[in-house]
């Protein structure tokens, strides 16, 4: 059971490149979630989904954009890499309701230099 | 946005040494989630509360979801070196998004 994969595992974009992190989940599960782990921090929510088709803000926003075509994959897409985006993003999913944990994947440590 | 004020930041043992850590909150939850997470990889579900006032055990853990429901506590009994890691707490408030600690990095002197 492969749980949530996230690829690839490593990545250095130059500024103003662009790339799309890729996260799929096998476990039919409804919520999807990107977040951002700066050095140091706790994670901050970029971007979630309740279901395919449907997407929504989160705390950290700006500078990403998602798409959820399908109930497994919800790719995060950065258009104008910047400094600051450098950081480690970590894809999770969940089944929907009360009592539902989130499972995390290994996580894409990006670099923008 | 809102984060946990989770202490401490950082924790230096022995090995055979108990572990307490906690995590407080302005707003309630009624949801309260252990993470452990490794280098190099996604953070880990360790021990899941529900309940106000619920004490929860995973082997040598032990979480409680404190009665007012701003606050938690995890505990690690005779702490050994696969402990080494970073142990997030996490809050959550019925079906919404979940708002994070800052972390507790532990660390094993030989």
């Amino acid at each position: 059971n492969a749980g949530v994969t996230q690829t690839p595992k490593f990545r250095i974009l130059k500024i103003g490149q662009s790339m799309t992190l890729q996260c799929t989940q096998d476990m039919n599960h409804n919520y999807m979630y990107w977040y951002r782990q700066d050095p140091g921090m706790g994670l901050k929510l970029i971007y979630y989904s309740v279901g395919a088709g449907i997407t929504d803000k989160g705390e950290v926003p700006n500078g990403y954009n998602v798409s959820r075509s399908t109930t497994e994959d919800f790719p995060l897409r950065l258009e104008l890499a910047a400094p600051s985006q450098t950081s480690v993003y970590f894809c999770a999913s969940r089944r929907q309701g009360f009592n539902q944990p989130q499972h995390f994947g290994d996580g894409t440590r990006l670099s923008i230099l | 946005g809102q984060q946990l004020n989770q202490s401490p930041q950082s924790m230096f043992i022995q090995e055979g040494e108990d572990v307490s850590m906690n995590c407080t909150s302005s707003s309630i939850f009624n949801t309260w989630l252990w993470y452990k997470q490794d280098p190099g990889e996604g953070p880990v579900l360790l021990i899941a509360l529900y309940k106000a006032g619920e004490l929860t055990s995973n082997g040598r853990l032990t979480a409680q979801f404190g009665i007012t429901r701003k606050d938690s506590f995890l505990n690690i009994s005779a702490s050994i070196p696969s402990d080494v890691g970073i142990y997030f707490c996490a809050g959550q408030w019925f079906d919404e998004k979940l708002t994070f600690g800052t972390g507790t990095r532990l660390t094993i002197i030989p």
